[in-house]
């Protein structure tokens, strides 16, 4: 079965630049969530999707916003970039929104670089 | 919101030897605690979890802690080998919001 995918593997942007991230959660999710993760420390939430529905979102500025498609798969657009967007952007699919204890599994991630 | 503080942030052993690595959170509706495992270049990958209604769960040689009252968790791995190297995530989990700990380096040396 194919795990979570995400596109593209990397890429190099300048500042003020808008950028769109891709995932397509493992087949029968409905659930993804984003996460920036700057080098060196842990994943820090952004978003959290269900059924095309925002569910959760973390303490990013508005420059950050996301949407779910009927197929489940997620985009995630960042405007006006800054240097301190570069980051592995890391998004995870789960099976369920709601429930208490949701397993999540991770995609790759995108590397993003901002000049 | 939930705070996450784990340690160390580096931690070499021999081949063989034990590794322990501690996280404290600070929600205590946080009711699930994943581990993750994270080699360079890749996403993380889920390597085990507890529930906040169980104290203890382990699967061959990775077990992991809870202690509710103390906001403690734990992971431990025994008969650590050179594969073991890596970048290990604690987490904490309330409502929809996953909190991640900063991470611990392990270097097995063989």
């Amino acid at each position: 079965d194919a795990g979570v995918t995400q596109s593209p593997t990397h890429l190099i942007k300048t500042r003020g630049q808008h950028v769109t991230l891709r995932c397509s959660p493992i087949s029968g999710h409905k659930s993804v969530s984003w996460y920036q993760q700057v080098l060196g420390q842990g994943p820090q939430f952004i978003f959290q999707y269900y059924e095309k529905e925002e569910r959760g979102r973390g303490n990013f500025p508005d420059r950050f916003s996301a949407r779910q498609f009927p197929n489940y798969s997620s985009e995630l657009n960042v405007n006006a970039l800054l240097l301190g967007d570069s980051a592995l952007y890391l998004c995870a699919s789960s099976p369920e929104g709601t429930a208490a204890y949701n397993e999540q599994f991770f995609g790759p991630g995108t590397r993003l670089t901002v000049l | 919101g939930e705070n996450v503080e784990q340690h160390p942030s580096t931690l070499s052993v021999q081949e063989g030897d034990s590794a322990v690595i501690k996280c404290t959170y600070s929600d205590s509706a946080s009711n699930y605690f994943p581990w993750y495992k994270q080699e360079l270049g890749k996403g993380p990958q889920l390597i085990i979890d507890i529930r906040s209604n169980v104290g203890e769960k382990k699967d061959q040689r990775i077990a992991v802690t809870l202690n509710k009252t103390a906001k403690h968790f734990s992971l431990h791995i025994t008969e650590t080998q050179p594969e073991d190297s890596a970048v290990y995530f604690c987490a904490a989990k309330g409502y929809q919001k996953v909190t991640f700990g900063i991470g611990t380096k392990l270097q097995v040396i063989p």
